[in-house]
């Protein structure tokens, strides 16, 4: 099957500072999803994103598919952007989602 | 408006019991998603409505698991005789349209089963 690997596992930054988190997936995807979870369970559904890229105020995406990965960026890391970050491929002819493991970001203030 | 709520949102049962976790989606929205979070662990995908298609339940780990939604409104996903391992916090997400239009997923608090 499709494997989704997600870097870093863990990072910490202080408000204010940039970040850049990575999705690497080791085939053709039909569509990749970024989600957050915050430190109290609670998912969002950033992007969907299977190319090219998309911006939601302080976030933005990008996706290279025919070099397999995807970038999140996040400008100006706020206290409230703590929490889990994972990526998700849909791939093959089913409607099933594969999810990386996450990156666990920690801005403290 | 009200968003997806889901019911119970604790579950305690001893293992061989069956189980039923209740999802209701946001009125209007045509895709229900179901998922697993196992203690740590990153999401699983269990099972996709879209309508009135027939799901696609690859997701679901094992024939012990099933999901029922009827028409566009509840749905619930049903666990027969539980093992220790199905201990995770289940989640239920919906979309205005299914994921070939990319519609946010709109997820519920979850559902949190103990199988002691």
């Amino acid at each position: 099957g499709i494997q989704v690997e997600q870097s870093p596992p863990d990072l910490i930054l202080q408000e204010g500072a940039n970040s850049t988190l990575r999705c690497n997936f080791s085939d053709s995807v039909n569509n990749l999803q970024w989600f957050h979870q915050n430190p109290w369970g609670q998912l969002i559904n950033l992007f969907y994103i299977p190319s090219g890229t998309k911006q939601n105020g302080r976030l933005s995406a990008t996706t290279v598919a025919t070099e397999r990965y995807s970038l999140l960026y996040i400008s100006s890391s706020q206290t409230t952007d703590s929490g889990v970050y994972f990526c998700a491929v849909d791939w093959g002819g089913s409607e099933k989602l594969v999810f990386g493991k996450g990156t666990k970001l920690t801005v403290n203030p | 408006g009200a968003g997806v709520s889901q019911s119970p949102s604790n579950k305690v049962t001893e293992k061989g019991k069956d189980v039923e976790l209740r999802c209701d989606p946001i009125s209007g929205h045509t895709a229900l998603y179901w998922y697993r979070q196992r203690l740590g662990q990153g999401l699983e995908f269990l099972i996709y409505f879209q309508g009135n298609s027939a799901p696609d339940k690859s997701g679901l780990p094992s024939d012990r698991f099933s999901a029922e939604r009827t028409g566009e409104s509840v749905s619930t996903l049903t666990i027969q005789r539980t093992q220790q391992e199905d201990s995770a916090v289940y989640l239920c997400a919906s979309s205005l349209g299914g994921r070939v239009f990319g519609d946010t997923q709109y997820f519920g608090p979850g559902t949190r089963l103990t199988v002691l």
